[in-house]
């Protein structure tokens, strides 16, 4: 049972505009939500995270919105850049002293010059 | 400068031969994890340690071993008993305890043939 979904596998954008990727969960007891990119062959590397008790958290050109009724959270980007091409990997976490991450599948993203 | 390092890069094994991947890092971290990624997949938990000399399992740990007998390394190994080894094998370590966010060795793809 997958308890953390990223339901597109692959994403186009134009250069410029917004990407929006989303991810939904099921386990209500996750706490806190991380996002990482992963170019292929490399390692993922952290890009943004946001605790339940907010709903936005903002990095530069990265915003992530945390809806928790309807266990949902997405991940914006813009404007979006040729170097944000990459896949994108959402994870959560139920905090509480435990610190393991759940994956998601991730979404291709592909941005177009 | 600090980083997680983990080789080879590439790793070539005959089915029946157990394999040892290395994962080292100069981060002062004190837990460490080892995933599993196939392609599109998410990133699955093998194997977690939070301090030396302490190791759990994750959600797929059979066929895979492990050992944490310093704080800066963190072999793994993949024994014979592991059904379907080849894989993008990544290491990542996580600073403390109040830290969620975990960072990523660069993979070692693993083929079995």
């Amino acid at each position: 049972d997958q308890q953390v979904k990223q339901n597109s596998p692959s994403l186009s954008v134009q250069e410029g505009r917004i990407s929006i990727l989303n991810c939904d969960y099921t386990n209500s007891m996750f706490d806190y939500f991380l996002w990482y990119k992963k170019y292929p062959a490399e390692g993922p590397t952290f890009l943004i995270s946001i605790s339940s008790i907010k709903d936005k958290n903002e990095d530069g050109r990265f915003t992530v919105f945390l809806n928790k009724s309807a266990k949902h959270l997405s991940l914006h980007i813009v404007p979006s850049q040729p170097g944000d091409s990459a896949v994108y990997f959402c994870a959560a976490s139920p905090g509480a002293g435990s610190y393991q991450l759940t994956f998601g599948k991730g979404t291709k993203l592909s941005v177009i010059p | 400068d600090g980083g997680i390092t983990q080789s080879p890069k590439y790793l070539f094994r005959k089915e029946g031969q157990n394999v040892t991947l290395s994962c080292e890092q100069n981060l002062n971290h004190d837990a460490m994890y080892w995933y599993r990624q196939d392609p599109g997949q998410g990133l699955r938990l093998i194997y977690y340690s939070q301090i030396v000399n302490d190791f759990q399992k994750g959600d797929i740990a059979e066929g895979y071993s492990v050992s944490r007998e310093k704080k800066e390394s963190f072999p793994l190994t993949v024994t014979s008993a592991q059904k379907n080894p080849t894989a993008f094998y990544l290491c990542a370590s996580r600073p403390k305890r109040s830290s969620y966010e975990q960072y990523f060795g660069p993979g070692t793809r693993l083929t079995v043939t």
